[in-house]
């Protein structure tokens, strides 16, 4: 099963205006962390924003937000005020607790972009 | 604070040759991965490091892939015999071995397999 479904393969949105973008999760594990990136078309991942499972309050950072529904399993990326250079792909991450691993598995990611 | 290094950016090789990717993690990071990314896909994790041993390398395609690390900084990875479709984006990525801690990602080698 997958553990990170983002099922929007592309978004378009206006520039200035809001964007959400959809991650759903799949994990037994009570403790967790939920991680955003953007890649550029340059290649590098750049991390965006973090939500812990047991944080009270959705994490923002500048105009990055997420709604985090912990009984949806869900953890969208709302974009707020898109800029030109905010067109990239972006990818959903996990990193569960239990286990020695702690992988970080991500998503398929949605390609994202802003027409002026 | 410098960031993950990785190196050739490039490589071109021919199908059954071998090839061999180098990452250096960010100073005081513990845990290393390596990610194989097939254009227009998301990063799938190969192996990854805490220190200098192995804590996961299920998808590993061991016959052809190695990875180490030694003295649990540099890493490399290596593909002996390459095939058409190892050409992707290879990333390595370090992080802090708390859960909460984001990975950090160098810029990544682009290996085509011709």
């Amino acid at each position: 099963a997958q553990k990170i479904t983002q099922t929007q393969p592309g978004m378009f949105v206006q520039e200035k205006e809001a964007v959400t973008l959809d991650c759903t999760y799949d994990t037994s594990d009570p403790s967790y962390g939920l991680f955003w990136y953007k890649q550029p078309s340059s290649g590098e991942m750049i991390f965006l924003i973090y939500q812990g499972s047991y944080d009270q309050q959705n994490a923002t950072e500048g105009r990055y937000s997420l709604n985090f529904q912990k009984a949806r399993k869900s953890a969208n990326l709302v974009i707020s005020a898109s800029q030109l250079g905010d067109s990239a792909m972006y990818f959903c991450a996990m990193r569960e607790s239990q286990g020695s691993a702690r992988q970080l598995t991500f998503g398929s990611g949605t390609q994202l972009t802003v027409l002026p | 604070e410098a960031g993950v290094a990785q190196s050739p950016r490039y490589k071109i090789i021919e199908k059954r040759q071998s090839v061999a990717f180098w990452c250096n993690p960010i100073s005081g990071h513990a845990t290393l991965y390596w990610y194989q990314q097939i254009l227009g896909q998301g990063p799938k994790l190969l192996i990854q490091f805490q220190n200098n041993g192995v804590v996961d390398d299920s998808q590993l395609p061991k016959d052809r892939f190695s990875a180490e690390r030694l003295k649990g900084v540099d890493s490399t990875l290596k593909i002996q015999p390459a095939k058409l479709e190892d050409s992707a984006v290879y990333l390595c990525a370090s992080s802090l071995v708390r859960a909460n801690t984001e990975a950090f990602f160098g810029q990544g080698t682009r290996l085509t397999v011709v």
